[in-house]
């Protein structure tokens, strides 16, 4: 079965700092999604990648996948005290699954 | 409504009561999944279904959990005989079809004494 590995497990940035949060894939992705959640909240949907070298930005956040579609990165620059929480990379449906496989997260804390 | 909606937000029970979780999806939605999360832990997959139909039900822990999706829309997530090892937070997840992005609710936070 899939297993993502997310690193660092958490982080803490001074407001304007800019940060970078990984994810490892023990396959290929066919599909990689990144979510935010924070406390009490459901899973915000924030970016999909699919194709190796792809990348995505909104606002502030820029999401890659790499070239060998087994890791992707989040990035974002500048960061702010509303970007903190807890950041989810997920496996896309695959083999006929539709089932995502999440890694544990990596939670976010800007101090302003 | 707008967003998934699931309720009730939070549920405390005791151990060996039976409960239900109920989720309303995005309208219009076809796809619809459960998820569980322990604390720390990333979402893990309980149940997906495709219409009324539970497509995939592959991640149910036991026979004390149960789903279902009369309509094909709201959904209900039953737990029978509940352990303290059940208490987690329950996530709804909708999409438009089976493998489009998945957009979640808030949860239901379940608590087993």
């Amino acid at each position: 079965s899939q297993e993502l590995e997310q690193s660092p497990q958490s982080l803490i940035v001074q407001e304007g700092k800019n940060l970078t949060i990984n994810c490892t894939s023990s396959k290929t992705l066919y599909g990689l999604y990144w979510y935010k959640q924070k406390y009490g909240e459901g899973l915000i949907f924030l970016m999909m990648l699919q194709k190796g070298g792809e990348e995505k930005s909104h606002e502030k956040i820029t999401a890659k996948l790499d070239e060998k579609k087994q890791q992707s990165s989040l990035h974002i620059t500048a960061s702010q005290p509303s970007h903190a929480g807890i950041y989810l990379c997920g496996a896309g449906p695959q083999g006929g699954s539709e089932k995502l496989v999440f890694g544990k997260g990596t939670k976010l804390t800007v101090n302003p | 409504g707008a967003g998934v909606s699931q309720t009730p937000s939070n549920k405390v029970t005791e151990k060996g009561k039976y409960v239900e979780l109920r989720c309303d999806p995005i309208s219009g939605h076809t796809a619809l999944y459960w998820y569980r999360q322990s604390l720390g832990q990333g979402p893990e997959f309980l149940i997906y279904f495709q219409g009324t139909g539970a497509a995939d039900d592959s991640g149910l822990p036991n026979d004390r959990f149960f789903a279902v999706r009369p309509e094909g829309s709201v959904s209900t997530l039953k737990i029978q005989r509940t352990e303290r090892g059940d208490s987690a937070v329950y996530l709804c997840a909708s999409s438009l079809m089976g493998g489009d992005i998945q957009y979640f609710g808030a949860g239901t936070r379940l608590s087993v004494l």
